[in-house]
């Protein structure tokens, strides 16, 4: 059964800070990850999605890795704003299994003026 | 071209009644995917429908839910005689093909009195 957890749960940072947010899953067998932002009370906003054969894909600040064989991607953001405060969830679609997703539970980011 | 579409956005029911939430795909998209976000847990995937079919339903309660996509209309989650438990956010979302990326609705926060 896949597991995903995402570290730090929260995390605070000031504005204009470089920073890495890590999500780890215990099934190598993936099809795809994806990173998603929420925003409280709203739905979710999708932000890279890296197929199992690719290393990263990058979104303007955005850059996300992926490391298969170790089990692990990481969603860095380059100079961080204000707007960019939101919980970011990282999920894995396993092979075969097309869009049924594992979410991890988040990391919550906050960035201050 | 509108988002996916879920209503009503805020459903508040007692516990015996019956809610049926809504979800408009994306214009285009025959794949549909139901996930619940419980208070303090990450998303869980629930159901996968194309067009007058269920191809995946392993993340359904066994009893009480219940969940469509007719050939004309929203796809509908049906959550019968519902309980406290049942209280949360479920998301809707969809896609071309069971693949790729997946775009998500605002969600239907449901509580049960």
């Amino acid at each position: 059964k896949q597991e995903v957890t995402q570290i730090p749960a929260a995390l605070s940072v000031p504005e204009g800070e470089n920073l890495v947010l890590n999500c780890s899953f215990t099934d190598s067998a993936i099809y795809n990850l994806q990173w998603f932002r929420q925003d409280p009370g709203k739905g979710l906003t999708s932000l890279l999605l890296i197929q199992s054969s690719q290393r990263e894909q990058t979104s303007g600040r955005l850059n996300a890795s992926l490391d298969k064989s170790s089990g692990r991607s990481t969603l860095y953001i380059a100079a961080s704003q204000p707007g960019d405060s939101a919980t970011y969830l990282c999920a894995v679609g396993a092979t075969g299994g097309g869009n049924k997703l594992t979410f991890g539970t988040g990391t919550q980011l906050k960035v201050e003026l | 071209n509108a988002g996916v579409m879920q209503n009503p956005r805020h459903l508040v029911r007692r516990r015996g009644q019956e809610a049926r939430l809504r979800c408009s795909p994306m214009k285009g998209h025959s794949h549909v995917y139901w996930y619940r976000q419980l208070p303090e847990e990450g998303l869980k995937f629930m159901v996968y429908l194309q067009k007058e079919n269920i191809i995946d339903e392993s993340g359904m309660p066994k009893e009480r839910f219940s969940a469509e996509f007719p050939k004309e209309g929203p796809s509908i989650l049906r959550i019968q005689q519902v309980v406290r438990g049942d209280s949360a956010a479920y998301f809707c979302a969809s896609s071309p093909q069971n693949t790729g990326e997946l775009f998500f609705g605002e969600g239907s926060r449901l509580t049960v009195l």
